[in-house]
């Protein structure tokens, strides 16, 4: 069975960097398209990124400068690198399989989520 | 860019009532191109429905999806005390950008 786990600091300073990492364990991080999406305090949810499984990636044109999405086959692990961050970037980070169904990219397999705090 | 608007923001039901959750989008689409979430309070979201009417592995009957074009409609019949919770609506554009795009989200609370 396939579960996802997120890890990360869980204060990160303005103007730094924001690092998090998302353990896939059950299947391989090769075989499947992956995706951020972050949840700040009480609000709605918001897409932040994906990576296919060649390793291409597809930002939220609102993060895209300061996004990166990465992926260590031999770790079995996926990546999220925010930059620049301010509190603004606070939220609840979430990792999950991305699926298709026709012209939909759709999340059926989701990680626990990770608070991460934006603060001095 | 798709914008995805939900309403009503708050449904107040009880158990053994019938919730309809709508989702209509800016745009108009493929009539498979949307996606329900249901988020309870601490937990990560969890698939409901994809292609607008097909339940996701595990899901009870009593959900179920519909529409085309730019209105689509959660149904959950028969409430459950485990069913009050937050509904999202999820499309991914199919005009740049192409970007995957959530619904304000409609709570579900128990009268």
């Amino acid at each position: 069975q396939m579960q996802l786990q997120e890890s990360g600091p869980g204060l990160v300073k303005p103007s730094e960097t924001l690092s998090l990492t998302c353990n896939v364990s059950g299947a391989s991080v090769r075989s499947y398209y992956w995706t951020w999406i972050r949840q700040p305090p009480g609000k709605g949810l918001e897409w932040i990124g994906l990576i296919n499984t060649s390793g291409g990636t597809h930002y939220n044109p609102s993060l895209n400068s300061r996004v990166t999405i990465s992926i260590d086959s031999s770790k079995n692990h996926f990546y999220l690198k925010l930059t620049s961050v301010t509190a603004a970037d606070s939220a609840i980070y979430y990792c999950a399989r991305q699926n298709y169904y026709g012209p939909l990219y759709y999340m059926d397999v989701w990680g626990e989520g990770t608070a991460v705090t934006v603060s001095s | 860019e798709i914008v995805l608007t939900q309403s009503p923001g708050t449904v107040s039901l009880s158990p053994g009532e019938s919730a309809t959750l709508s989702c209509r989008a800016s745009q108009s689409g493929s009539s498979s191109n949307l996606a329900w979430y249901q988020q309870k309070p601490g937990q990560a979201p969890r698939l409901l429905i994809y292609g607008a009417s097909s339940r996701a592995t595990g899901i009870p009957d009593r959900f179920s999806g519909s529409g085309s074009g730019t209105d689509f409609t959660l149904t959950i019949s028969r409430l459950e005390p485990e069913d009050f919770a937050v509904y999202y609506c999820q499309q991914y554009g199919s005009t740049p950008p192409r970007i995957i795009t959530f619904g304000q989200g409609t709570r579900l609370e128990t009268k």
